[in-house]
């Protein structure tokens, strides 16, 4: 059964501070990781995709991939109140590129 | 433009019923996908779409059909409703594997 692991959280983090958000996942031949953001009650957004080893910016917004490690991170700098939602790691199969996993979220929180 | 849209946005069904969850994209995406969440979970992923006439099983296919006779529909049809199937349902599609939603489909089964 192939996994995609992240911390339930929640996450508490100051405004302005760097919220920093993992992922592990267990499919070594993974090559698509994406982030998305689901506030409550609401459909997920994407935020980010990456598909090289190394750092990926954009805007507030970093996703770090190490595939020899099998973990995505996202960081999330100057962090506003608005930042509070779900975030959600997605990952493919090695099988099929086409076939998406999620895992759990992680809940984070900005404290004004 | 509509983007990806869901019907209907709820649903009650009582066990033993059938019902059909549409979804439909004008974005000429090749991919489309089912997933279904439940309460304070992730997304798990029912079926999914990579082109009309082709359809692949996801994480958990059992008590649900799919059809992609078009490119801009991907019904997903529950043949015996039970009530381990009330869920909210999304739909999402993409141009490859980057996916975007649709609002949802809350169902619950009584």
């Amino acid at each position: 059964q192939k996994e995609v692991e992240q911390n339930s959280g929640p996450l508490s983090v100051p405004e302005g501070a760097i919220a920093s958000l993992n992922c592990t996942y267990s499919d070594r031949g993974s090559q698509s990781f994406f982030w998305y953001r689901q506030y409550s009650g609401k459909s997920p957004e994407l935020i980010m995709f990456i598909y090289s080893n190394g750092d990926k910016e954009d805007g507030r917004f970093t996703a770090q991939l190490n595939k020899a490690s099998q973990y995505v991170s996202l960081l999330i700098r100057d962090s506003q109140p608005s930042d509070s939602a779900t975030y959600l790691c997605a990952v493919n199969e090695d099988s099929s590129a086409s076939k998406i996993i999620f895992g759990s979220g992680t809940r984070l929180s900005i404290r004004p | 433009n509509a983007g990806v849209t869901q019907t209907p946005k709820f649903r009650i069904l009582k066990i033993g019923q059938s019902m059909t969850l549409q979804c439909a994209q004008d974005m000429n995406h090749n991919y489309m996908y089912w997933y279904r969440q439940d309460p304070g979970m992730g997304l798990k992923l029912i079926y999914y779409s990579v082109g009309a006439g082709i359809t692949d099983k996801g994480e958990v296919p059992n008590g649900y059909n799919v059809s992609r006779s078009t490119t801009e529909d991907f019904p997903l049809r529950l043949e015996l409703a039970a009530p381990s199937q009330t869920s909210v349902y999304f739909c999402a599609s993409g141009p490859s594997n980057i996916q975007y939603f649709g609002a949802g489909t809350r169902l619950s089964v009584l």
